[in-house]
């Protein structure tokens, strides 16, 4: 089944503790992005990848960094979590960004609700 | 930043009435998504609108892109409480974008 695939679902962790949220897509995509979805907010994008090695910031970077090392990952790295970044997570790929954007659209994960005490 | 304003935020109807949803901004945009989330889930495409003027069908759902590719609706004709969800527009600028930019949504309960 084509898919993408986040985990953990749900993690509650310390202010301060490393984390890393994994994303995996299975459709050979070349573009992928994170984005966090908070209420009164919607979603907001925090860093995109267009192929491996390639990834740049988007409109909510502070506090994170990802990498793309291989096509199909794309993990979310939270160096020093703080409270204001519980949030839900959601992984997103495409197949590929043309000049009208993504072709086919995005396909997204089922989100990780992240909890920062 | 280019903005998304959707409207209504929250709307809850009964089974079989009409509604429209609607999805307008200052700026022009490419192309224009419409996603559904259920709770719990990321949203899903339900379809992807490129010319000004654009209209589509996709069995009671009906998505219109505006003439001038700033605004964009979305109308469910006998609503049905499986249509119930959060809709979700979004839009490409183009010209070296670098993602979707979504509206907030718009909460839509069916009551049966």
């Amino acid at each position: 089944e084509a898919q993408v695939t986040q985990n953990p679902r749900y993690l509650i962790t310390v202010t301060g503790k490393k984390l890393t949220v994994t994303c995996s897509q299975n459709m050979n995509h070349e573009y992928m992005s994170w984005y966090r979805q908070d209420p009164g907010l919607g979603l907001r994008q925090i860093y995109y990848s267009m192929n491996v090695e390639v990834t740049d910031k988007g409109d909510v970077p502070e506090g994170y960094k990802v990498s793309r090392k291989e096509k199909r990952n794309f993990p979310l790295i939270l160096e020093s979590p703080s409270p204001n970044q519980t949030s839900l997570y959601f992984c997103a790929s495409s197949l590929s960004i043309g000049d009208r954007g993504p072709n086919y659209g995005y396909t997204f994960g089922s989100g990780t609700r992240l909890t920062v005490v | 930043t280019q903005l998304l304003e959707q409207s209504p935020q929250f709307l809850s109807i009964q089974e079989g009435e009409n509604l429209t949803v609607y999805c307008n901004s200052s700026s022009v945009f490419s192309s224009l998504q419409w996603y559904r989330q259920e709770p719990g889930e990321g949203p899903v495409l339900l379809v992807t609108v490129v010319t000004g003027g654009e209209v589509k069908k996709l069995k009671r759902l009906t998505f219109q892109f505006g003439d001038a590719r700033k605004d964009s609706s979305l109308h469910i004709t006998a609503a049905q409480p499986g249509d119930t969800g959060l809709y979700l527009c979004a839009g490409w600028a183009g010209g070296g974008a670098d993602g979707l930019t979504f509206g907030k949504g718009t909460h839509l309960i069916i009551q049966p």
